[in-house]
C-alpha cells in the first residue's frame, strides 16, 4: 500500500515566523510532488509542484525534495495569518494514481 | 473563467436510494477523477478516467460507478447509497495524467441517513 505520512498537527506559529510542514512517501518510484492548501470548507488549491531534488521556491515558499530520504517539505517564511489552513502534500505515483496524505493544520497567531 | 463545477453542493439522502452528482470542467482537460474526504484520511481516489470512455478504479471504488461520454463531464453514481458514503466529494480535472496540477471543484457534502 502505498502511503504518504504527514504530522496532522494542528503546528501554530506565531505571525511573522516560519512555518515548516513535512511530509514523508513511501514509493521510491514516485515521480511528482505537490502541495496543496485547503481553507476550512473549501476545495483544495496548488500552492507548489517540485519533480526534482533540491529546493523550489515561489514568493514566500520552498518546497524541498530528498528522494533518497523520501521527504518532501514544504517551508512558509513571513507567516501570516491568511496562511492558517491545512497544508495537503500529495504524490504522484505513476498509473494515473496520486496519493494525498491526511494534511496537517496550521494556525498562525496574530 | 477556468472551473470545475459540481452539483448538487449539499445533498442529504436517505439509505438505498439513487443519486447522481454531476462533475463538468470547461479546460478541455483529458484527466478526471473524484475523491472523497474523510476527517483523518485524507483524499481517496474513488475513480479516475483518462479520456472519454476511459475510466478505472481507484482506491475506494466499492459502491460507485462513474461514466465518461463527454470529455468535459464525469458524474459520479452511488446506485445504492449507504451512511458509510457520508463525506465531502471533490471532483478534480488535469491537462493529462496524474502527474501534473489538479483543479478542484468546490466539493458536495453528501449526507446518507
Amino acid at each position: 500500500q502505498k502511503e504518504v505520512e504527514q504530522n496532522s498537527g494542528p503546528l501554530s506559529v506565531p505571525e511573522g515566523a516560519i512555518a515548516s510542514l513535512n511530509c514523508t512517501y513511501s514509493d521510491r518510484g514516485s515521480q511528482s510532488f505537490f502541495w496543496y492548501r485547503q481553507y476550512s470548507g473549501k476545495s483544495p488549491e496548488l500552492i507548489m509542484s517540485i519533480y526534482s531534488n533540491g529546493d523550489k521556491e515561489d514568493g514566500r515558499f520552498t518546497a524541498q525534495l530528498n528522494k533518497a530520504s523520501q521527504y518532501v517539505s514544504l517551508l512558509i517564511r513571513d507567516s501570516q495569518p491568511s496562511d492558517s489552513a491545512t497544508y495537503l502534500c500529495a504524490v504522484y505515483t505513476g498509473g494515473f494514481k496520486t496519493i494525498f496524505g491526511a494534511g496537517t493544520r496550521l494556525f498562525v497567531k496574530a | 473563467e477556468a472551473q470545475v463545477t459540481q452539483n448538487p453542493r449539499y445533498l442529504i439522502t436517505v439509505t438505498g436510494k439513487k443519486l447522481t452528482v454531476t462533475c463538468s470542467q470547461n479546460m478541455n482537460h483529458e484527466y478526471m477523477s473524484w475523491y472523497r474526504q474523510d476527517p483523518g484520511l485524507g483524499l481517496r481516489q474513488i475513480y479516475y478516467s483518462m479520456n472519454v470512455e476511459v475510466t478505472d478504479k481507484g482506491d475506494v471504488p466499492e459502491g460507485y460507478k462513474v461514466s465518461r461520454k463527454e470529455k468535459r463531464n464525469f458524474p459520479l453514481i452511488l446506485e445504492s447509497p449507504s451512511p458509510n458514503q457520508t463525506s465531502l466529494y471533490f471532483c478534480a480535472s488535469s491537462l493529462d495524467e496524474g502527474g501534473k496540477t489538479q483543479y478542484f471543484g468546490p466539493g458536495t457534502r453528501l449526507l446518507v441517513l
